[in-house]
């Protein structure tokens, strides 16, 4: 099956970018997405890129995808007090279910 | 819009007590999906339905765990009886179900088993 891994923790300066890394083993996804789950709450998603795409920016989100390392970053410029959170990436390859990282903690130093 | 709709929010209950957990997706979603999400986890798929058909519940420890989705809308799972080792928590997500499947999720419901 999918192998999706993250680093588990990630602690980023108030105003700073942080971003937030993925790996995985299947490049047969479609699309891939992040989600970010804050405490006490279910996961929402915040963007996804689809896979003949290299780059996908939504306001502060970008979204970077190298399919030859299999590698999905999520990067967030300016970086607020309110991004406090455990973001997923996740993959969809075909007639598969979607598979979820372990998740990465962002804690935000004021 | 309402979203995904979940209840219990909380539910403590001592080993070999039977519980259950009940879902109400958005409105149109045909597809709900019921995970599970041990902790400092990511969630994980227990069974999907599209509507009333379960078509993948190859996760769902079927001695113990059941669930039904009547009428292709609400769906409740079932544990019976609970193990200390199904403390966690219980999301329920639904989608429109095509091909990119943007899943929306419910608060959950964290059951601790003593």
């Amino acid at each position: 099956g999918e192998d999706v891994e993250q680093s588990l923790f990630l602690s980023v300066r108030e105003g700073d970018s942080s971003v937030i890394n993925c790996t995985y083993t299947d490049s047969s996804s479609t699309y891939l997405y992040w989600y970010k789950q804050e405490p006490g709450a279910g996961l929402q998603l915040l963007t996804y890129i689809f896979s003949n795409m290299d780059m996908k920016q939504d306001q502060r989100l970008t979204v970077l995808l190298n399919k030859k390392d299999k590698h999905l970053s999520l990067r967030i410029a300016d970086t607020q007090t309110g991004d406090s959170a455990i973001y997923f990436c996740a993959v969809n390859p075909p007639s598969e279910k979607l598979t979820f990282g372990t998740g990465t903690r962002l804690t935000i130093i004021p | 819009e309402a979203g995904v709709v979940q209840s219990p929010r909380y539910k403590i209950i001592e080993k070999k007590q039977p519980v259950a957990f009940w879902c109400n997706p958005i409105s149109g979603h045909n597809t709900l999906y019921w995970y599970r999400q041990n902790l400092g986890q990511g969630p994980e798929l227990l069974i999907r339905y599209e509507n009333e058909e379960a078509v993948d519940d190859s996760q769902l420890p079927k001695d113990r765990f059941s669930a039904e989705r009547l009428k292709g809308v609400d769906s409740t799972l079932k544990i019976q009886p609970a193990e200390l080792g199904d403390s966690a928590v219980y999301l329920c997500a639904s989608s429109l179900g095509q091909i990119n499947e943007k899943l929306f999720f419910g608060s959950g419901t964290q059951l601790s088993v003593l």
